[in-house]
């Protein structure tokens, strides 16, 4: 079974653009939760979908926004960018029954010049 | 915030036990505990979860004291590749909390040769 997909790997962009960053499910996953990770504040969670709603957020500005499609594939999108916002963004997939697994891909290393 | 303290770091020879506390003094009732491990530039893998019985599965095993107030993970044969942050997260029983991980600073262990 393939594994959670991110794409792009990598991208560098300026202050003041904006970005969307896409996460493909393991198959049959219809639950997709982003964090973001940086080296002075650690893992922190952003949102999760499932089934195309949002079910939870963490405390971040609306500038972080997310969207998930009926194909459990999901989006998120960080408009205004600032130089804080780099990060290693990671997508971690899930059946969205309680207690299962949580598979997490290999991130998107965003970079803010 | 974290519910949970970890060391810092850790060393381990390589091939003997690893014993990595975590205290969670203020675990209420129906809490889990999870344990999850990253490994560099990778993103998190899942390793364990239990509520209040000591739980074994093919990477380790998860002990929790009987007041529930902490736990160890225990790696049985630690190779170089269990080289990694382990993180210990408290997860409520409650399915409005959807997947979210709350992530604390984690222990870096070292596996030495």
């Amino acid at each position: 079974k393939a594994g959670v997909t991110q794409t792009p790997r990598y991208l560098i962009k300026t202050r003041g653009q904006q970005v969307t960053l896409s996460c493909s499910p393991i198959s049959g996953h219809r639950s997709v939760s982003w964090y973001q990770q940086t080296p002075g504040q650690g893992l922190q969670f952003l949102f999760e979908y499932f089934s195309e709603t949002q079910r939870n957020k963490g405390n971040f500005p609306g500038r972080f926004s997310g969207r998930q499609f009926s194909n459990s594939r999901s989006e998120m999108n960080v408009s205004t960018l600032e130089l804080g916002d780099s990060a290693l963004y990671l997508c971690a997939s899930s059946s969205g029954d309680f207690h299962n697994e949580q598979f997490f891909g290999p991130g998107t290393r965003l970079t803010v010049l | 915030d974290a519910k949970t303290t970890q060391p810092p770091s850790m060393d381990c020879a390589e091939g003997r036990a690893a014993n990595l506390p975590c205290n969670h003094s203020t675990i209420s009732g129906n809490e889990y505990v999870y344990w999850y491990r990253q490994i560099h530039s990778q993103g998190p893998q899942y390793i364990i979860h239990g509520l209040k019985n000591n739980e074994t599965n093919e990477m380790a095993s998860l002990i929790i004291t009987e007041d529930r107030k902490s736990s160890t993970l225990i790696l049985p044969h630690a190779t170089l590749r269990d080289t990694a942050v382990y993180y210990c997260i408290v997860r409520p029983n409650d399915n409005n909390a959807g997947n979210m991980l709350t992530f604390g600073g984690g222990t870096r262990l070292m596996v030495k040769p």
